[in-house]
């Protein structure tokens, strides 16, 4: 069976600290793909990020990284200098390596950065 | 435009009627998800199509759900005997990678059932 589990509920932080959102996946598939998903208040969905399990390097894209450690099953992903307009609803997601695969959402993780 | 598009954006109904939900994916996408999304709550998956395959209904709630998409076109989700706890934020994905499946998602139809 496949799980996403993002632990934590809800986040808020000052502007400009750093943040980092937990992720937890659980699969039998040896091959499978990592998503993390952005939902700002407008309320749609944006692609952030994919990652495939065979790549374990550590990516950065501007403010956000992303961890990716097969050894814990853990996909983690970190806002550094957070802003305002980070506030936003943030979910990890997990799909099989076949187009059968459905994608698998974790129940995501509200942020709120505070000027 | 070229996005995933929804219609309608919001639709009010009284209990014990049907509604019809329409998206349409991005023009060659091969894959199209249904998701439901409650107030403050994640994504619960409902539907997948996949090209001509038979579709992975798994995540309908009850008989009271259905959807159809023609080829790789036009989806619409059907929900019979509308419920209270049908009310909901309804949303499409499409993805031109059916493996690697980066989704696309659309604006949602809120739905709302009196």
């Amino acid at each position: 069976a496949q799980k996403v589990t993002q632990a934590q509920t809800e986040i808020s932080v000052v502007e400009k600290e750093d943040v980092t959102l937990d992720c937890v996946y659980e699969t039998r598939d040896t091959t499978y793909y990592l998503f993390w998903y952005k939902q700002p208040p407008s309320g749609e969905l944006v692609f952030l990020i994919r990652r495939n399990s065979f790549d374990e390097q550590n990516e950065i894209s501007g403010r956000y990284s992303w961890n990716f450690q097969k050894s814990t099953s853990s996909f983690n992903f970190t806002i550094t200098a957070s802003q305002v307009v980070d506030s936003a609803v943030y979910f990890c997601a997990l799909k099989g390596y076949s187009s059968a695969s459905k994608i698998i959402f974790g129940s995501g993780t509200r942020l709120s950065i505070r000027p | 435009g070229a996005g995933v598009s929804q219609s309608p954006s919001n639709k009010v109904t009284e209990k014990g009627k049907d509604v019809e939900l329409r998206c349409d994916p991005i023009s060659g996408h091969t894959a199209l998800y249904w998701y439901r999304q409650r107030l403050g709550q994640g994504l619960e998956f409902l539907i997948y199509f996949q090209g001509n395959s038979a579709p992975d209904k798994s995540g309908l709630p009850s008989d009271r759900f259905s959807a159809e998409r023609t080829g790789e076109s036009v989806s619409t989700l059907t929900i019979q005997r509308t419920q209270q706890e049908d009310s909901a934020v309804y949303l499409c994905a499409s993805s031109s990678d059916p493996v690697g499946d980066e989704q696309f998602f659309g604006p949602g139809t809120r739905l709302t059932v009196l």
